[in-house]
């Protein structure tokens, strides 16, 4: 089973862009017929799915955050990034990567997630 | 948009069975999954399509879906059983309730 592991700024200034990458290991995405999500968690609060991306490049955004998101695989590295523009407050969140490996509506294998604060 | 609702919190005496409703208009026509998550960890997928359950998921965790009404059992419980746990359907995206916190007593 492949492992995913989160990677980025712990901080990001307000109206400033949050960018994430998320590793897999233990097998290449080229090889992987998964789906490669994304889901935040404000602070004490609940989960929030932020979309997808298959290693085509097809994404599937949530549409109250698609303006601002942005999903890319890169293969060659084995990993996939999340960039989210013009950050708020509200996009302090705990960041998990996920994918969903036999069906496309559920996530089965998550990262250990990373904390990002907006804030100057 | 489709919403999906949960208690908030659900407490249940040790080796007693917890059940913890996912609500949603006409639930039982999607695929229900279910998540915990302890405190400072990652969710942990615990059920997917209703009632199944992934490898290494011990077997007093089971699921049904039903009319209006999902429904995520622990048989059981133990201590280890503590945690928050959300149900997750899919509407053109991946829509989570807000989450049930299971108190062990």
């Amino acid at each position: 089973q492949v492992q995913l592991q989160e990677s980025g700024p712990g901080v990001v200034k307000p109206s400033q862009t949050l960018s994430l990458t998320c590793g897999v290991s233990g097998d290449s995405i080229s090889n992987l017929d998964y789906y490669w999500s994304w889901i935040r968690q404000p602070p004490g609060k609940g989960l929030e799915w932020i979309g997808y991306i298959y290693r085509t490049g097809i994404t599937h955004y949530n549409p109250s955050l698609k303006s601002r998101v942005t999903m890319s695989v890169d293969t060659s590295n084995n990993h996939f990034s999340l960039t989210v523009n013009s950050v708020t407050a509200a996009d302090t969140a705990v960041y998990y990567c996920g994918s969903a490996t036999a069906d496309i509506d559920y996530v089965d294998v998550w990262g250990n997630g990373t904390s990002v604060t907006v804030s100057s | 948009s489709y919403e999906v609702t949960q208690p908030l919190a659900v407490s249940v005496a040790l080796g007693q069975t917890a059940t913890i409703a996912c609500e949603g208009a006409n639930i039982e026509r999607k695929n229900v999954h279910w998540y915990q998550q302890r405190p400072g960890q990652a969710p942990v997928l615990i059920i997917y399509r209703d009632i199944k359950r992934p490898s290494g998921i011990p077997e007093r965790f089971s699921g049904s879906n039903s009319g209006n009404t999902a429904a995520l059992t622990i048989s059981g419980v133990q201590v280890a059983d503590e945690a928050k746990y959300y149900c997750q359907v899919w509407d053109s995206r991946a829509v989570f309730g807000g989450g049930t916190q299971v108190t062990v007593l």
